[in-house]
C-alpha cells in the first residue's frame, strides 16, 4: 500500500500558469513533508518543506498548502517557467531523531512556452 | 552548502557478480545516511538507514546479506549490491542529513546499476 500518494501522474501547463500538484498520506504520525524536484539524470533536490504545525509555506513561486485533518497537501507553482519542467516528489517522515523519507510516485510537470 | 557525491555514476555488472557504490558528503556532517533505490514502478524504495552510534536499519525486502552498508565516519558511506541480478537494476541514491541540526536530506546524483 502506497503510504504517500501523488496526483496527477503528469501535468502540462503553459508558461505563466499555476501548476497544482496534490499529495496525500496515510500515516498520521508523519509530521514533516518535503517536496523534491528531480531533473532527468540527476538526484532529487529539496525544493520546499513544511511541518505539520503549519498550514502554508511559501518560498518564491512555490507554495505548500497543508490540511492536517484531511491528511492532504498540495504544491502550487505560480508563474510556471519552462525551467520548472521536472518530476516533483512529495515525501513524508516523522520529525524525530532518525527517520528515512517515504516518497510518493511523483508528478511529472511539463511547462510549455 | 551541503553536497553529496556518489560514484560511480553508472555501472554495468554481470549477473551474479557484486558491485560497490560510494557516497561522500561535503560541507556537513552526515550523521544519518539513507540508501534508496529508484525504479520507474516503485519510486524511491528505502533500502536502509544508517545513523551514527546506532545499528543500520534495513527495510522489509532488503537485507544486510544482500546490501551490506558501511558508514565509518561523518562524511562517507558505501553500499555493495551482492550477487546482483536483473531485479537489482535501478538508480541507487544516497541521501544524507545532519540529524543534530535537524537538516533535510541532501541527495547525490545516484549510481545507475545495469545488470547484464
Amino acid at each position: 500500500q502506497q503510504q504517500v500518494r501523488q496526483s496527477p501522474q503528469s501535468l502540462t501547463v503553459w508558461e505563466g500558469e499555476t501548476a497544482i500538484l496534490n499529495c496525500s498520506y496515510e500515516d498520521s504520525t508523519f509530521n514533516y513533508f518535503p517536496w523534491y524536484q528531480q531533473f532527468p539524470g540527476e538526484g532529487p533536490a529539496l525544493l520546499i518543506s513544511i511541518r505539520s504545525v503549519s498550514d502554508k509555506k511559501e518560498d518564491g513561486r512555490f507554495t505548500i498548502f497543508f490540511n492536517k485533518r484531511e491528511k492532504k497537501l498540495s504544491l502550487h507553482i505560480t508563474d510556471s517557467q519552462p525551467g520548472d519542467s521536472a518530476t516533483y516528489f512529495c515525501a513524508a517522515r516523522r520529525n524525530n531523531y532518525a527517520q528515512g523519507l517515504t516518497f510518493g510516485l511523483g508528478t511529472r510537470v511539463s511547462v510549455f512556452p | 552548502g551541503a553536497l553529496v557525491y556518489q560514484y560511480p555514476r553508472r555501472t554495468i555488472c554481470k549477473s551474479g557478480t557484486s558491485m560497490r557504490m560510494e557516497c561522500q558528503a561535503v560541507g556537513f556532517q552526515a550523521t544519518s545516511v539513507a540508501w534508496y533505490r529508484q525504479s520507474p514502478q516503485k519510486t524511491f524504495e528505502l533500502i536502509a538507514l544508517s545513523t551514527v552510534n546506532s545499528a543500520i536499519k534495513y527495510e522489509q525486502n532488503f537485507t544486510q546479506e544482500k546490501f551490506p552498508i558501511s558508514h565509518p565516519n561523518l562524511s562517507f558511506s558505501s553500499m555493495t549490491v551482492l550477487n546482483a541480478y536483473l531485479e537489482d537494476r535501478g538508480l541507487y541514491l544516497c541521501g544524507a542529513r545532519d540529524v543534530g541540526r535537524n537538516s533535510d536530506y541532501t541527495f547525490g546524483s545516484g549510481t545507475r546499476l545495469l545488470v547484464i
